[in-house]
């Protein structure tokens, strides 16, 4: 059974219109992290939640949102989105802090900006 | 000088052949991890290891705290182990991942 699912898989934007990618995960973890991968490199780290504590990286644009409503969903915005912002979005999940838990990776969201 | 570094970038092999993929790392760490990413983007959480040496079916993790160095071997591989593998490590000063750059293994049949 699927842990951490993220809809859409596949997500098509025009440039400039808001997108919305959802994650969701049964695993009742406390952490939720929110990852972009560009083709060919690592996945670097947006934001992440503890709880409802929202930690953002230094380096996320301010274009990049997110939500957390409950502990089970966590949401990205992406408020005007340019064509530098296609990528795969990853979303994941731990028990507690890194390195103490495993983080558990949803299926990912590829965003495709027109 | 990337504080997580993999090799080889890119591997090859035939079915059967026995793999090993190395990651070193620069920071000061508890745990490391090893990830699998297919095509199409998904991630697995291969292994999570701190000490010695953890396997999973074909998959083998061992990893040398003092030299600061990890390997993740696969035995008898199969078409169906061609995806990436990522190693990662947490940053010395915060609790972010940082990723290694991965090595793209194709195994033919």
């Amino acid at each position: 059974d699927a842990m951490v699912i993220q809809n859409p898989r596949y997500q098509v934007t025009q440039f400039g219109k808001p997108v919305t990618l959802s994650c969701s995960q049964t695993l009742n973890h406390n952490v939720m992290y929110w990852y972009q991968q560009k083709s060919s490199q690592a996945p670097k780290l947006l934001f992440h939640y503890y709880d409802k504590d929202f930690n953002n990286e230094a380096d996320t644009p301010d274009n990049f949102q997110s939500r957390r409503p409950n502990t089970s969903f966590c949401f990205l915005d992406i408020r005007s989105p340019g064509l530098g912002d296609a990528a795969m979005y990853l979303c994941a999940t731990s028990r507690g802090s890194w390195p103490k838990d495993t983080q558990y990776f949803g299926p990912g969201t590829r965003l495709t900006v027109l | 000088k990337n504080e997580v570094e993999q090799s080889p970038q890119n591997l090859t092999a035939q079915e059967g052949e026995f793999i090993t993929i190395n990651c070193s790392y620069s920071v000061g760490i508890s745990a490391l991890h090893w990830l699998q990413q297919h095509p199409g983007g998904g991630i697995v959480s291969l292994f999570m290891l701190s000490s010695g040496k953890k396997k999973h079916g074909r998959l083998i993790a061992t990893i040398n705290i003092q030299e600061k160095h990890s390997s993740l071997h696969i035995t008898a591989s199969h078409p169906r182990d061609s995806a990436v593998y990522i190693c990662a490590a947490p940053s010395s000063n915060t609790d972010k991942l940082i990723f290694g750059t991965g090595t793209r293994l194709q195994v033919f049949p």
